[in-house]
């Protein structure tokens, strides 16, 4: 399978800690990398390779992973993470990328 | 400082065809994997295709397969990706996007988007 499975939307009290995962076959084979979208804006980087950090990004958001999930994880979310959150990976033929649905996160 | 600027988004009918560039600024181009990712208005992410540093390896979304083209000009630091047959489901925004230097998937420089509108 090509698909990668996100929840669509997820709410976490300010301070709090909250993950994202994404669920597909292709990710006991690949990487996962996450990316933080703003409305009006271009996707941001945030998690490559499962669990490094891309430049710029606050030590707050982790990245994990076992089996066919991968997860990012915010410690303390800032009223500044509220966003929508894609997952991209490899599909399982490994030569085309395939994104998850994405994942709106509130920060309440 | 890295900068992908894309262009050539407008109006289309169905049917017809479109090509954008995407220009690059502050890397060294010819080392790097350029993909094309599209958003359609209120959607998510869609991963349309890649083509390799020396333009011989080239992929395609299945969604897009036969009807797009990519190609680059190393000399020009651009990327272009000529679209046919264009229908209603092509509508998007469609973002250039770098490779970070670990490889593909990890895309770490996107453009802000040019955005192609095909209407009947």
């Amino acid at each position: 399978s090509s698909e990668l499975i996100q929840v669509p939307a997820v709410s976490v009290a300010l301070g709090r800690s909250v993950s994202i995962t994404c669920q597909g076959d292709s990710l006991s084979m690949y990487y996962a990398s996450w990316y933080q979208q703003k409305p009006g804006q271009a996707p941001t980087l945030v998690i490559y390779n499962k669990y490094n950090r891309a430049s710029g990004i606050p030590g707050r958001f982790s990245g994990s992973g076992s089996g066919n999930t991968a997860s990012l994880t915010i410690t303390g979310a800032q009223a500044e993470d509220e966003a929508d959150y894609y997952c991209n990976s490899r599909d399982s033929s490994g030569s085309r990328l395939v994104f998850g649905g994405g994942t709106k996160l509130t920060v309440l | 400082e890295v900068h992908l600027e894309e262009s050539g988004g407008v109006e289309v009918r169905p049917g017809g065809s479109l090509k954008l560039s995407c220009a690059a600024s502050g890397f060294t181009f010819e080392k790097f994997t350029i993909h094309w990712v599209r958003q359609a208005p209120g959607k998510g992410l869609e991963w349309v295709s890649l083509i390799g540093r020396d333009g011989s390896q080239r992929f395609y979304s299945e969604s897009v397969k036969g009807r797009f083209t990519v190609s680059r000009d190393n000399r020009k630091n651009s990327v272009y990706l000529q679209m046919n047959s264009l229908t209603t489901e092509d509508t998007a925004l469609y973002y250039c996007a770098k490779e970070h230097s670990s490889g593909w998937p990890n895309l770490d420089t996107w453009g802000r988007g040019t955005l192609v509108t095909v209407f009947s």
